[in-house]
C-alpha cells in the first residue's frame, strides 16, 4: 500500500548504542520531517529535508543525525542513545513546506534503558 | 513562553455538547494555521485548515484572530468519536520551513 512507513515500530535499546529509525514514503513528496513526541512537550521538530541531499536542523537536533540520499527515504540515527531520547518518533512528509498537510507515519516507540 | 500554547485539558463533555478550544501563537508574522487530530497512540492527522475569514466543516468551525494571535476550534453536537487530542499547528514564519505544533488539548466526550 502506498503511504509513509516507519520501522521499527517498537525498539528497546541501551544507553550508548546506535539506533537507526527508518522512514519510507511512496508519494515522492519533496519534504520529509522527523518529530519526537513527549508528554508535556507535544511534537518537536528534530530535522527536516526539503529534497534529496538537503537537510536542516529543527528545534531539537542534538544527538541525532539524518541523511536523505533518496527522495523516498529519510532515516534518523541516534549515534549514542541516551535515556532522554526515550520518546515516540514520527516521520512525516508533505508536498511543500507550507501546504499544512503533513502525512505522518505510525510512529516508532523507542525506549532507552 | 512556548511558540504555540494550548490548554492541555482534559475537556470532559457530554454527548451533544458544544466545546471550544483556543490556541495562542507567538509570532505575529505567522501565515498558516491548522488543527490536527490525534487519537490515542496514533499519528496526527489534519482536521482542517484555518482561514482568515473563519471556516466551517460540518460540526467543526475554526476561527483566526490575528490581532490577539489566537485560533479557535468549535465542535458542535459532540460525538463519542470526537474524543481525541486536538493539536494547534502554526507555520511560525521563523525561516524554518516546517510547522510548529502545540502540545494539544485532550477532549473526552462522555455518553
Amino acid at each position: 500500500d502506498a503511504g509513509i512507513t516507519q520501522s521499527p515500530r517498537y525498539k528497546i535499546t541501551e544507553t550508548g548504542r546506535q539506533v537507526t529509525l527508518m522512514c519510507h514514503q511512496t508519494w515522492s513528496h519533496s519534504y520529509m520531517f522527523w518529530y519526537r513526541q513527549d508528554l508535556g512537550h507535544g511534537l518537536r521538530l528534530i530535522y527536516y529535508s526539503a529534497a534529496a541531499d538537503i537537510t536542516d536542523k529543527g528545534e531539537v537536533p542534538d544527538g541525532y543525525v539524518v541523511s536523505r540520499s533518496k527522495t523516498e527515504n529519510f532515516p534518523l540515527t541516534l549515534e549514542s542513545a541516551t535515556r532522554s531520547q526515550t520518546s515516540v518518533y514520527f516521520c512525516a512528509s508533505s508536498q511543500g513546506s507550507n501546504t499544512g498537510e503533513l502525512f505522518f507515519g505510525e510512529g516508532s516507540r523507542l525506549t532507552v534503558l | 513562553r512556548k511558540e504555540v500554547e494550548q490548554d492541555p485539558g482534559p475537556f470532559n463533555v457530554p454527548e451533544g455538547a458544544t466545546v471550544a478550544f483556543n490556541c495562542t501563537y507567538s509570532n505575529s508574522a505567522s501565515q498558516s494555521f491548522f488543527w490536527y487530530r490525534q487519537d490515542c497512540r496514533k499519528e496526527p492527522k489534519l482536521l482542517m485548515s484555518v482561514y482568515s475569514s473563519g471556516n466551517e466543516d460540518g460540526r467543526f468551525t475554526a476561527q483566526l484572530n490575528r490581532a490577539s494571535q489566537y485560533i479557535s476550534l468549535l465542535i458542535r453536537d459532540s460525538k463519542l468519536s470526537d474524543s481525541a487530542t486536538y493539536l494547534c499547528v502554526v507555520n511560525l514564519d521563523t525561516g524554518r520551513r516546517a510547522l510548529t505544533f502545540g502540545s494539544g488539548t485532550r477532549l473526552q466526550v462522555q455518553p
